[in-house]
């Protein structure tokens, strides 16, 4: 099993440049749940799907947007980058405990 | 909702044992975690406890759950270097079709040689 898959590993966006954040479960999980991650922070959830067709906001939504594709998918869009959305971005789904992915480093210059 | 605190910084010797101490808020947190990063890495679960229960014991770890003060702790035995990382405690409550993960700051644990 992959668990948890993210694509990109590495992104340098321009400010103002969009992109999505690809997230993909192979546990047949129905959360999933998109978090960022700065220095000191910990981590703090942007949006979350509880199942597919459903999508909440969570801590830090603002400059996002996210899609549950299917059960297996569930993506993150920055529309218009800014240089506060440099982070590591982790995607997880939920079973029993929870599994992550193995994140994005995005830098917004 | 839930906050979540810890401690910013541990150093041990190796050998030695480490506590790493954590303190929640919200009382309905039912699944409380403890999740390792290392550098440049994703998260990765160390062990969890529910809360109807006091303490877990998995190899060199043991969870220790104070309900009445709201703490939870992460006790790893004989430390190595390669324990060396950032752990974050969680909570989640137990109600919800999504239970939403609650993270500390995270704890820098430094084993030295």
């Amino acid at each position: 099993n992959a668990g948890v898959t993210q694509t990109p590993k590495f992104q340098v966006l321009k400010t103002g440049q969009s992109m999505t954040l690809q997230c993909a479960q192979d546990m047949n999980h129905n959360s999933m749940y998109w978090y960022r991650q700065d220095p000191g922070m910990g981590l703090r959830l942007i949006y979350y799907s509880a199942s597919e067709g459903t999508t909440d906001k969570g801590e830090v939504p603002n400059g996002y947007n996210v899609s549950r594709l299917n059960k297996r998918e569930f993506s993150l869009r920055l529309e218009s980058a800014a240089p506060s959305q440099t982070s590591v971005y982790f995607c997880a789904s939920q079973g029993e405990g929870y599994t992550f992915g193995s994140g994005t480093r995005l830098t917004v210059v | 909702g839930e906050d979540v605190e810890q401690s910013l910084f541990l150093s041990v010797r190796e050998g030695d044992s480490s506590v790493i101490n954590c303190t929640y808020t919200d009382s309905s947190s039912t699944y409380l975690y403890w999740y390792k990063q290392e550098p440049g890495a994703g998260l990765q679960l160390l062990t969890y406890i529910f809360s109807n229960m006091d303490m877990k014991q998995d190899q060199r770890l043991t969870v220790l759950l104070n309900k009445k003060d709201k703490h939870l702790s992460l006790r790893i035995a004989d430390t190595q270097t390669g324990d060396s990382a950032i752990y974050f405690c969680a909570g989640a409550p137990s109600s919800g079709s999504a239970r939403q993960l609650t993270f500390g700051s995270g704890t820098q644990l430094t084993v030295l040689p």
